[in-house]
């Protein structure tokens, strides 16, 4: 089964850059959608197909793939410029799996801002 | 406003059964695929099972081995998912989400406990 590796924590200073890499074999042939979840609360779409922003998802969120050049090899990337306290939160990564008709969920990332 | 709620969980013993509901609104609901997601205290995101807007194509993981059924009412815009033979690690909060590309919306959740 396809599987999607994400580091289990990220930490960043207030006003700085976040990455939150998302690993799985042969990604840049995925789509990959990214969740924003806070405590308590629903995952909410931030990415979809690799770096579109749903309406209403600041521009400081982006998103690349191993196919186009912001990231390279089988990783796709989350990217949060400017961070603020209000990122804080669960990231997980996800894309479809077409071999096996599966949904794939990373194991999600803890998103700390110092 | 796109709206789905979820209810039906509760309390149950291993090896009973649940159905869940999530009741949709705000959107026509005949041409949105669903999904149900659950999460396990403290753990992350487990996807379940997808339907499409017709039924006609329906997906589950693999660790349900066939417990589960996923189903659709469009004349009542709702989404369900029978839970049979259930174990204590079907313990979790079950999210319905829409979408067949991507999940652009969630429902709040609504938890579901097995225990003796």
């Amino acid at each position: 089964s396809y599987v999607l590796t994400q580091p289990p924590s990220v930490s960043v200073a207030p006003g700085k850059t976040a990455r939150i890499t998302c690993g799985g074999n042969n990604i840049g042939d995925k789509s990959v959608h990214w969740y924003q979840q806070k405590p308590g609360q629903a995952p909410v779409l931030v990415i979809y197909n690799d770096s579109d922003r749903p309406s209403g998802i600041p521009e400081r969120f982006s998103g690349s793939n191993s196919g186009n050049m912001a990231t390279s090899g089988n990783t796709a990337a989350l990217t949060i410029t400017g961070v603020e306290a209000g990122d804080e939160a669960d990231y997980y990564c996800q894309v479809w799996d077409s071999s096996s008709y599966h949904w794939v969920f990373g194991g999600g990332t803890k998103l700390t801002v110092l | 406003e796109v709206q789905l709620v979820e209810s039906g969980g509760g309390l149950v013993k291993p090896g009973g059964s649940l159905r869940l509901s999530c009741a949709a609104s705000g959107f026509t609901f005949n041409t949105f695929g669903m999904n149900w997601v659950r999460q396990a205290p403290g753990k992350g995101l487990e996807w379940v099972s997808s339907i499409s807007y017709s039924s006609r194509y329906i997906y589950y993981a693999d660790s349900l081995k066939g417990r589960f059924t996923i189903s659709r009412d469009n004349a009542q815009n709702s989404l369900y998912l029978q839970m049979n033979s259930l174990r204590v690690e079907d313990t979790a909060i079950y999210y319905c989400a829409r979408g067949q590309d991507n999940f652009d919306c969630w429902g709040q959740g609504t938890l579901v406990t097995v225990s003796s």
